[in-house]
């Protein structure tokens, strides 16, 4: 089975400055795909990025960029000019590539990112 | 708008009241899946379903029954629930063969059972 850890439940940043979130996980599978979601307190699940297990070129939307190290089994995530609104909990995720799996998510514990003006 | 509704978003209840939270979505996917979070352990899966009629059972699926007689609902029911069971749940849905893309989440249901 899958798991996924994230060994921060705390981050705090200065607006504007750049923070690192990390992500280790644990497979015995080639193919698969990982992904960073950011829950406000709205409860809101939001899609923050997404990596593809095949691909050596890290995932890039805009301020998030991850640092991905298939070897490594380690999927961090970068937030440049950290802005109020970045502050959120912080999950990474792991889903299989094979079909019997279905969709199904295996999630980290979280890391709660304080931004601070 | 392509959406995962889930009703109701909060819900209090005393232990053995049998309630269902619904979820609905209207995307036509296949799979819909079940979740909760608890502080500290993320979300972890209850229940998912690939196509109608057919559900199977997540991580920890104890104390949930969810049944998929119509592809767009999912609901899931907690027959006689305990404190334990106080939690945020979570649907979600996708297509079933494509893997890369996103989770459709509902808004969550925040639930306290007394």
């Amino acid at each position: 089975a899958q798991t996924v850890t994230q060994s921060q439940p705390e981050m705090s940043v200065q607006e504007a400055e750049t923070v690192t979130l990390s992500c280790t996980y644990d497979t015995s599978e080639s193919d698969y795909y990982l992904f960073w979601y950011k829950q406000p307190p709205s409860r809101q699940m939001i899609l923050v990025i997404r990596q593809e297990a095949y691909k050596q070129q890290n995932a890039t939307e805009n301020r998030f960029s991850v640092n991905f190290q298939k070897a490594a089994k380690s999927f961090s995530l970068k937030i440049s000019d950290s802005q109020l609104g970045d502050a959120a909990m912080y999950f990474c995720a792991y889903r299989s590539a094979t079909e019997t799996s279905g969709s199904r998510l295996t999630f980290g514990e979280g890391t709660q990112l304080t931004v601070n003006p | 708008e392509a959406q995962v509704t889930q009703n109701p978003r909060y819900l209090i209840t005393v232990t053995g009241k049998k309630l269902t939270v619904t979820c609905s979505q209207n995307m036509n996917h296949e799979y819909m899946s079940w979740y909760r979070q608890d502080p500290g352990l993320g979300l972890r899966q209850i229940y998912y379903s690939m196509n109608v009629e057919v559900t199977d059972k997540g991580d920890v699926p104890e104390g949930y029954k969810v049944s998929r007689k119509e592809k767009r609902n999912f609901p899931l029911i907690l027959e006689s629930p305990s404190p334990n069971q106080t939690s945020l749940y979570f649907c979600a849905s996708s297509r079933l063969r494509a893997t890369n893309e996103k989770l459709f989440f509902g808004s969550g249901t925040q639930l306290s059972v007394l």
